[in-house]
């Protein structure tokens, strides 16, 4: 039973070019969390999303950050024209579904670590 | 504004000592809370939740205690072994909203 699974593990990019994060949720669930971490600090919330819609995006920053859960496939989150700023552990977290809400168990993916220079 | 956030960063345990990380929590509305370790270089792991109505909650080797009087969540490790070094980090859900806010974490050394 596989857990959440992200690709790549780390990805180094120059500023001013894109980065393309992947996650695949554990199986039965519909429900995606992605969440930033910055060194020796706590996860901030960036996104919710379910398959093909976004239900909270309020932790996205306005500019440049998009992401997606597509009817089929890895849910993406994309960052465009990369700064050094964005250079951060990127986690996915997936839940199952409840009837009137997601389950509160978000269960981790290892994370992508970004590295802009 | 809302947060979560701890009161030790680090924490020095022996082995075979019981092991208490603590965490102050300002939304009183949240309906659950969760504990968390990440260990170095990994994605944080699900350890034990509580919900608001309840005080609290048994796993094996740990114990969630929820003081909601003075807002306060604490996590028990009993008989702290090496495997057990990470970085432990609290997290609610605040009402009607399914993301989680995380605290800053509290890192726990278990010594020999």
């Amino acid at each position: 039973n596989a857990g959440v699974m992200q690709n790549p593990r780390h990805l180094v990019r120059r500023r001013g070019q894109e980065a393309r994060l992947r996650c695949s949720p554990m199986k039965g669930h519909s429900h995606v969390y992605w969440y930033r971490q910055l060194p020796e600090e706590g996860l901030k919330f960036m996104v919710y999303l379910q398959k093909e819609n976004i239900i909270d995006e309020s932790g996205m920053p306005k500019e440049r950050f998009s992401a997606e859960f597509p009817k089929e496939g890895p849910s993406i989150l994309r960052i465009q024209q990369v700064v050094r700023g964005d250079s951060a552990a990127y986690f996915c977290a997936s839940s199952p579904g409840l009837r009137t809400r997601p389950s509160h168990e978000q269960y981790f993916g290892p994370g992508t670590r970004l590295t802009v220079t | 504004g809302e947060s979560v956030g701890l009161h030790l960063p680090t924490l020095s345990v022996q082995e075979g000592d019981n092991s208490i990380i603590n965490c102050a929590y300002s939304n009183s509305a949240s309906d659950y809370f969760i504990w968390y370790k990440q260990e170095s270089g990994k994605g944080p792991q699900f350890i034990i939740d509580i919900r608001s109505n309840m005080d609290k909650r048994q796993g094996q080797r740990v114990t969630v205690l929820l003081n909601k009087t003075v807002k306060h969540l604490s996590l028990q490790i009993a008989a702290t072994q090496p495997g057990d070094s990470a970085v432990y980090f609290c997290a609610e859900r605040p009402p009607l909203a399914s993301k989680l806010t995380f605290g800053t974490g509290t890192r726990l050394q278990v010594t020999l």
